[in-house]
């Protein structure tokens, strides 16, 4: 059992390009999340979807897109990458409701320069 | 809107020694409380969980009881082990717009070394 796979571990990209990173999960959980973590400030959410064809905005979404066509994968897309976006980001998943609890995936390592 | 006030650390421990970590939270409408840890270089794991008043999450000699009157959740563990040493947040978990989807809301974690 997999669980959460997130794709690549590490990234480091110039200002200004694009980049996809990948999230999927084996477990058939309806819910799926993207958060950033930053030095200081904990775990701040990016996007959420709580089903195929269903996203929704966190509280830092700003040059960042999803999308969710399948139950399994949620991949989040950096358009224009900048500096402000290097952090260390997680892709979380959960069955429908708030007492499960998220899995989350192991991280991607990214660096704007 | 929502917050989490965890202990300050880094705390430091020798092996044995009795851990507490603090944990007060506010949130809107009534939470579900979780305990996550992060081993160096890995991602959160799911270390114990409460979704009702009085109701006591357990894990690996972990436990947190879930006090609504206090708002509070502490964690606490009676002997620790070198392999403890991580970086454990307190979260509490709210429906986001009447929806069942639930936005976990984070401090900024306390990290916990444990020495021979």
């Amino acid at each position: 059992n997999a669980g959460v796979t997130q794709t690549p571990k590490f990234q480091v990209l110039k200002t200004g390009q694009s980049m996809t990173l990948q999230c999927a999960q084996d477990m058939n959980h309806e819910y799926m999340s993207w958060y950033r973590q930053d030095p200081g400030m904990g775990l701040r959410l990016i996007h959420y979807s709580v089903g195929a064809g269903i996203t929704d905005q966190g509280e830092v979404p700003n040059g960042y897109n999803v999308s969710r066509s399948t139950t399994e994968d949620f991949p989040l897309r950096l358009l224009s990458a900048a500096p402000s976006q290097t952090s260390v980001y997680f892709c979380a998943s959960s069955p429908p409701g708030y007492s499960w609890g998220y899995t989350f995936g192991s991280g991607t390592r990214l660096t704007v320069v | 809107g929502n917050s989490v006030t965890q202990m300050e650390g880094p705390v430091t421990l020798s092996e044995e020694a009795f851990l507490t970590i603090n944990c007060t939270y506010t949130a809107t409408g009534y939470p579900s409380l979780f305990w996550y840890v992060q081993y160096p270089g890995e991602g959160l794991q799911l270390l114990l969980k409460a979704t009702k008043a009085d109701d006591k999450g357990s894990n690996k000699g972990f436990e947190a009881t879930y006090r609504k009157e206090t708002t509070s959740f502490h964690l606490e563990k009676g002997s620790v082990q070198v392999s403890d040493s991580a970086v454990y947040f307190c979260a509490p978990a709210v429906g986001v717009g009447g929806t069942s989807y639930g936005k976990l809301t984070f401090g900024q974690g306390t990290i916990l070394t444990v020495h021979p």
